[in-house]
């Protein structure tokens, strides 16, 4: 079983419509809970980040996160083209090293 | 700007040469991490340092090694290379004590092996 699973995609939906995108997680170790945003070829920039079960929210993003069920999940509400790129979870138990997820490529149609 | 500096950007060399990759953290990050991404593999984590000393080992092939120097600038050294070594090489750093390790990236390091 791998650590993380997530599904590529691609995902495709139209401008305004909210998103979800989902990791699954094997490792119990894992507390601390990020999403990336990759931009083509470009560096993954974070996202959110979260600690505890529940939802943070920040702007038209939402992180969820539910540790019972080893399930994380991404809103966003209102998406925009500019949002189109890579969404990569990522998940870490502290200084150890950080483990992502292959990242589900969505693309925001106008 | 991540504040993560990578060089060089793209770099085209053929099958069994040596290159270096070179990363500048962040300001005051003693941790550095290299990563792997190919098309069809995503995020593969070859190498962590932590203030010069080898932290966390992953999918780091032989013909690879890497180094953190005294100012905490990093190296990765990728040998006798082959085409399937193509690929993005990411840079990423961290704080000290970063409870999460929340990890910033460089821009990355395009190779092509020809």
């Amino acid at each position: 079983q791998k650590e993380v699973e997530q599904d590529p995609g691609p995902l495709s939906v139209p401008e305004g419509a909210i998103v979800s995108l989902n990791c699954t997680y094997s490792n119990s170790a894992f507390q601390y809970f990020m999403w990336y945003r990759q931009y083509s070829r470009k560096g993954p920039e974070l996202l959110m980040y979260t600690y505890s079960s529940g939802n943070k929210e920040d702007g038209r993003f939402t992180a969820q996160v539910d540790k019972s069920s080893k399930y994380i999940s991404l809103f966003i509400r209102d998406s925009q083209p500019s949002d189109s790129a890579t969404y990569l979870c990522a998940f870490t138990g502290g200084y150890q090293k950080v483990t992502f997820g292959i990242g589900t490529k969505l693309q925001v149609i106008p | 700007d991540s504040g993560v500096t990578q060089t060089p950007k793209h770099l085209i060399t053929a099958t069994g040469q040596r290159v270096t990759l070179r990363c500048s953290p962040r300001s005051g990050d003693l941790s550095v991490y290299w990563y792997q991404q190919s098309l069809d593999q995503g995020l593969q984590f070859l190498i962590q340092y932590y203030n010069g000393e080898e932290r966390a080992k992953g999918n780091i092939l032989e013909r690879f090694s890497a180094q953190q120097f005294p100012d905490l600038h990093s190296e990765l050294n990728l040998s006798s290379l082959e085409l399937g070594d193509s690929a993005l090489y990411f840079c990423a750093s961290s704080a000290i004590g970063g409870i999460g390790n929340t990890i910033y990236f460089g821009e990355g390091s395009w190779l092509t092996v020809v």
